[in-house]
């Protein structure tokens, strides 16, 4: 079975500095992996995806996120933080071959000037 | 453009009543999914459609049903609503051809149960 955990439910950070938000996967199959956004009052949005074709993704906003096999991970991070960047972050893997997808239970990040 | 849809945004019902929460999409896409979203859990999958008259249980699905009679429409419906199920309810829709398909998801609905 998969399933993701993410390590920090907060994650503070002052403007300009570095962002890194934890995933680690769980899956007994290749997984497919993704980060997702929700700014406040708002729905999900896809950040980036992980989908076997390289280990390094490059999102939107300046995020990106590489897939390490030997550490089950898939943090993703920003080098430089903008206030905009305020939001909650969710980890998620597709279940099995299906476009099912189980989420981690998310990183509030908060930017502070 | 396309979008996805939901409404209520606001719902306040009290237990035991029957409550139905809308969810459209102009994406024309096979999959769509219905998620609840509660502090400390994430998102949970509470019910998804493959198509017309397609409908499966999710990890939660206890207490809701859905019915797909038209590809853009997939209705959520809480049978008899209980407290615990006060929550955030989200609605996404997906192409469905593959298990990297994006998710695209609605504004959410936030149901209080009293």
């Amino acid at each position: 079975a998969q399933s993701v955990t993410q390590l920090g439910s907060h994650v503070s950070v002052s403007e300009g500095a570095l962002v890194l938000l934890r995933c680690n996967y769980s899956s007994s199959v290749p997984p497919y992996l993704f980060w997702y956004v929700q700014y406040p009052n708002q729905g999900l949005q896809l950040l980036l995806k992980y989908t076997s074709a390289a280990t390094l993704v490059k999102g939107i906003n300046g995020f990106e996120a590489e897939f390490k096999k030997s550490e089950t991970s898939f943090h993703l991070t920003k080098p430089s933080a903008h206030m905009s960047d305020a939001a909650e972050y969710f980890c998620a893997v597709s279940v099995g071959n299906t476009d099912k997808l189980i989420f981690g239970t998310g990183t509030r990040l908060q930017v502070f000037p | 453009d396309a979008e996805i849809t939901q409404s209520p945004r606001h719902k306040i019902t009290e237990t035991g009543r029957q409550v139905t929460l809308a969810c459209h999409q102009t994406w024309n896409h096979n999959n769509m999914f219905w998620y609840r979203q509660d502090l400390g859990h994430g998102l949970r999958l509470i019910h998804y459609s493959y198509g017309v008259q397609d409908t499966n249980k999710g990890e939660v699905s206890d207490g809701y049903s859905v019915s797909r009679s038209n590809t853009e429409d997939l209705p959520l419906t809480l049978e008899s609503a209980a407290s615990s199920q006060t929550s955030v309810y989200f609605c996404a829709s997906g192409r469905g051809d593959s298990p990297t398909d994006t998710q695209y998801f609605g504004p959410g609905t936030r149901l209080t149960v009293l």
